[in-house]
């Protein structure tokens, strides 16, 4: 099926452990999108890339840092986890048209960071 | 700036109940506005979405029309059930910039 995939599904780690949360689409997206979900908090944009090889900081950069690897891949890496950053992150894409056809998000990836 | 407003939840009702979630943005010029749903575990998915003022968007039961006057965006239903206990995102689409979403409202229906 067509759409946005996210790896890994769960994820538990130890504080100061590093990871790379893995994003692609299959929709010839231009733009992709890293959100992180918490508890009262609704989505909150990390990154985001709005074309292939441009990156730019979104509301909540600190921590986190992005790969725009090619047209497809979009991916998140925590260098030192910190409890802080336990949360649902979400993946999404768009094109020209987002005003129209809106975002495709992944199913997202629920980290602890213990 | 921009920005979404939501009701607060949860919200909680009984099977074929009315729905109300109220949305009312601040935005500069004509933004598109949009409603999401995420169901327990999943990702967020398109419900439905309005372009301009006075279009009406529709999915599922669910309709929500665009009030430029009010800036309002509240979405509906007539007859809630229980495979629609989800939360509710309402979100708005500034020309030429990333989306703002609402904090979300979570809705639970009870048998």
């Amino acid at each position: 099926n067509a759409g946005v995939t996210q790896t890994p599904k769960f994820q538990v780690l130890k504080t100061g452990q590093s990871m790379t949360l893995q994003c692609a689409q299959d929709m010839n997206h231009n733009s992709m999108y890293w959100y992180r979900q918490d508890p009262g908090m609704g989505l909150r944009l990390i990154y985001y890339s709005a074309s292939e090889g441009t990156t730019d900081k979104g509301e909540v950069p600190n921590g986190y840092n992005v790969s725009r690897l090619n047209k497809r891949e979009f991916s998140l890496r925590l260098e030192s986890a910190a409890p802080s950053q336990t949360s649902v992150y979400f993946c999404a894409s768009s094109d020209g048209t987002a005003s129209y056809y809106g975002y495709t998000f992944g199913s997202g990836t629920r980290l602890t960071v213990v | 700036g921009n920005s979404v407003t939501q009701m607060e939840g949860p919200v909680t009702l009984s099977e074929e109940a009315f729905l109300t979630i109220n949305c009312t943005y601040t935005a500069t010029g004509y933004p598109s506005l949009f409603w999401y749903v995420q169901y327990p575990g999943e990702g967020l998915q398109l419900l439905l979405k309005a372009t301009k003022a006075d279009d009406k968007g529709s999915n599922k039961g669910f309709e929500a029309t665009y009030r430029k006057e009010t800036t309002s965006f509240h979405l509906e239903k007539g007859s809630v059930q229980v495979s629609d206990s989800a939360v509710y995102f309402c979100a708005l689409s500034p020309l030429g910039q990333n989306f703002v979403f609402g904090p979300g409202t979570r809705l639970s229906v009870l048998p």
